[in-house]
């Protein structure tokens, strides 16, 4: 069965570096997402993507976060410069349409020095 | 934004109970769908229930959009049930979740 891929999963960086979390979302699928839980907390929506554009994007997803589809088959988030309270879960999701099914990823273990 | 509200927030309960989960939520949804997060983190995808009645398993789930909840049923249930179970709901292209139900199943 198809599923969506994350790596690394884990990550340990210091403040202020920059990091990119990176996904392949399931291959026919066109609409891809970035969520993210901090320990105990919430899953929360960063931002949605289609045809290479952001759809949505969430008040926590401000000028320091992006997101790139560099090539065919890899999501990317970018964080420039990292703070403590960075540190979380982030999880990449993907789905064939809109409004539609969204299948999520492992996670990437953020943690923030 | 649209709210989401879980409840309720804990239950614990002995191998073999049944149980149900709800979710109410502020607005019309286009999609809404049940995870549960298994102790490693993983979000795992139980139903994707914009509407109407489905059923996995030992898993149900009801949602009534023009009511604006939606209802997971877990029947007989086991160990490995344990873990929180998240609603998440989407009106436009930005799912928001609840807080979840923290379950706990004893042996």
């Amino acid at each position: 069965e198809p599923e969506v891929t994350q790596t690394p999963s884990h990550q340990v960086t210091q403040m202020g570096q920059e990091v990119i979390l990176r996904c392949v979302p399931i291959s026919n699928h066109l609409y891809f997402y970035w969520y993210r839980q901090i320990l105990g907390q919430k899953v929360e929506f960063l931002v949605s993507f289609y045809n290479n554009e952001i759809s949505e994007k969430s008040e926590i997803f401000d000028d320091q976060f992006s997101v790139e589809r560099p090539d065919g088959s890899n999501f990317t988030l970018k964080i420039r410069s990292t703070k403590l309270e960075d540190s979380a879960m982030y999880f990449c999701a993907s789905s064939e349409r809109d409004p539609y099914e969204q299948y999520f990823g492992p996670g990437t273990r953020l943690t923030v020095t | 934004g649209i709210q989401v509200e879980q409840s309720p927030p804990d239950l614990i309960l002995q191998e073999g109970a049944n149980s149900t989960l709800r979710c109410n939520f502020s607005d019309s949804v286009n999609n809404l769908q049940w995870f549960h997060q298994n102790p490693w983190g993983q979000l795992i995808n139980l139903f994707y229930i914009p509407s109407g009645t489905k059923q996995n398993g030992r898993l149900s789930a009801t949602t009534v959009a023009t009511e604006r909840y939606s209802l997971l049923y877990i029947s007989s249930s086991q160990t490995t049930d344990s873990g929180v179970y998240f609603c998440a709901v989407d009106n436009n292209n930005d799912m928001r979740f609840g807080a979840g139900t923290r379950l706990t199943v004893k042996p």
